[in-house]
């Protein structure tokens, strides 16, 4: 099946300073990525949609300038946390849907994010 | 943001018994996915379901997809330690669009 892998995996900083999180679709082009944020024990929340070629589309109550996306080639998104602080700590996970019909969604293993 | 509505939240398996969960939706979804997430992990795709009424097994697991498409179950029969883990439901609009998920349900080990 189609694999999607992250980079890093896990991370620690202190506060203040910026972390990119990188996703590949790794046998497969995508044009659209998707960034979500898991709190422990709790579901996960779709955080932005990346679009090859042009700015991502966040979600409601997510900050654009905090969170910068960048889709720059057809199997690479990256996610920036900018200035980052205790409370930005968490998973980030992305996933690529398949292009056919039948196709379902691929997600990446995840990156724990540690905020100092 | 919204989410479809899974329950139960969590339950508690002895090896060899039957688990069943379920997910509702206000809204109608043209696709239904179920995945485990093992713990530090992304999800994992268990089974996906594409057309109403349709039932899909895939080994000791079998889901169905609601025949109004706002719902779907998903069944484990004999379960197995490694069945431990989080299980969430998701659907989707349209292929290619985002997911929405369900809360989650987790499954435990009986002491």
């Amino acid at each position: 099946g189609a694999v999607v892998s992250q980079h890093p995996s896990r991370v620690i900083c202190k506060s203040g300073t910026s972390v990119k999180i990188e996703c590949r679709s790794l046998d497969f082009q995508a044009t659209t990525m998707f960034w979500y944020r898991q709190f422990p024990k709790k579901s996960l929340m779709l955080m932005a949609t990346s679009n090859e070629g042009s700015k991502a589309t966040y979600e409601q109550g997510v900050e654009k300038d905090k969170f910068l996306i960048n889709h720059a080639s057809l199997t690479l998104s990256t996610l920036t946390v900018t200035s980052a602080h205790p409370e930005d700590s968490s998973f980030y996970i992305c996933s690529a849907p398949g292009l056919a019909i039948s196709d379902t969604q691929y997600f990446g293993p995840g990156t724990r994010l540690t905020v100092l | 943001g919204q989410q479809l509505n899974q329950s139960p939240q969590s339950m508690f398996i002895q090896e060899g018994e039957d688990v069943s969960m379920n997910c509702t939706s206000s809204s109608i979804f043209n696709t239904w996915l179920w995945y485990k997430q093992d713990p530090g992990e992304g999800p994992v795709l268990l089974i996906a379901l594409y057309k109403a009424g349709e039932l899909t097994s895939n080994g000791r697991l079998t889901a169905q997809f609601g025949i109004t498409r706002k719902d779907s179950f998903l069944n484990i029969s004999a379960s197995i330690p490694s069945d431990v883990g989080i299980y969430f439901c998701a659907g989707r609009k349209a292929a290619g669009n985002k997911l929405t998920f369900g809360g989650g349900t987790r499954v435990l080990v009986k002491p």
